[in-house]
């Protein structure tokens, strides 16, 4: 079973400049979520998709970033502008059952520096 | 408001003893806790996972401990092994059970293992 994919796993940008991540999650998981990492702390969630419909999206800055996954497969992150605040690790993930267990599969993550 | 903390930045242990990794939380909502495992530029890797109606689940050499009414949690590995050496993060969710909804992370634990 192929795992969470995220591309790419690293990008480096201005700040100000655009910038956008894209997620793969395992093949028939319908929940979908991305989460934010800082340097030195755990993860963060910024979103959560049920499908094609966001359903959890409070944790999400608005006013610069935005999700979608119109399919309901495939998901894009964007960050637009992006400020030096935003360096940080952006991980996808998706639900589902691993040997039995409920769980959250994690793809490798993009790693943003905003210079 | 940091409701899952993990308190030791670092532990070293010696191949072959226990590590054990600690981790508390604050919501009394939460009911679904889980460890992941991280190498170094790498998503991620869920390790184990115990339900509130549970004090113990064991799998291999990872044992997790669950005290609810000191809301502490607690991770054994034995023996420990040189290739154990990662990031632990312990995280928890209010998903009725399940890791559905967000996952509250700590901050994680260094894990070396000494040969």
């Amino acid at each position: 079973e192929a795992g969470v994919v995220q591309s790419p796993r690293y990008k480096i940008i201005e700040k100000k400049q655009p910038v956008a991540f894209w997620c793969n999650p395992i093949s028939g998981h319908n929940t979908l979520y991305w989460y934010r990492q800082n340097l030195g702390q755990g993860p963060e969630l910024l979103i959560r998709y049920e499908n094609e419909e966001a359903v959890d999206d409070s944790q999400l800055p608005k006013d610069r970033f935005s999700a979608e996954r119109l399919k309901g497969v495939d998901s894009t992150l964007k960050i637009q502008p992006a400020e030096l605040g935003d360096s940080a690790v952006y991980l996808c993930a998706s639900r589902g059952l691993a040997g039995g267990t409920d769980t959250q599969y994690f793809g490798p993550g993009t790693r943003l520096t905003v210079l | 408001d940091q409701q899952v903390k993990q308190n030791s930045p670092s532990l070293s242990v010696q191949e072959g003893r226990i590590s054990i990794l600690n981790c508390d939380y604050t919501n009394s909502m939460f009911d679904y806790f889980l460890w992941y495992k991280k190498y170094p530029a790498e998503g991620p890797t869920f390790l184990i996972s115990i339900s509130s109606i549970k004090d113990k689940n064991e799998d291999g050499r990872f044992t997790v401990f669950l005290n609810k009414s000191a809301k502490h949690l607690s991770l054994h590995i034995v023996p420990s092994q040189p290739g154990d050496s990662a990031v632990y993060f312990c995280a928890a969710s209010a998903g009725g059970g399940t890791s559905y909804g967000k996952l509250t992370f700590g901050q994680g634990t260094i894990l070396t293992v000494h040969p």
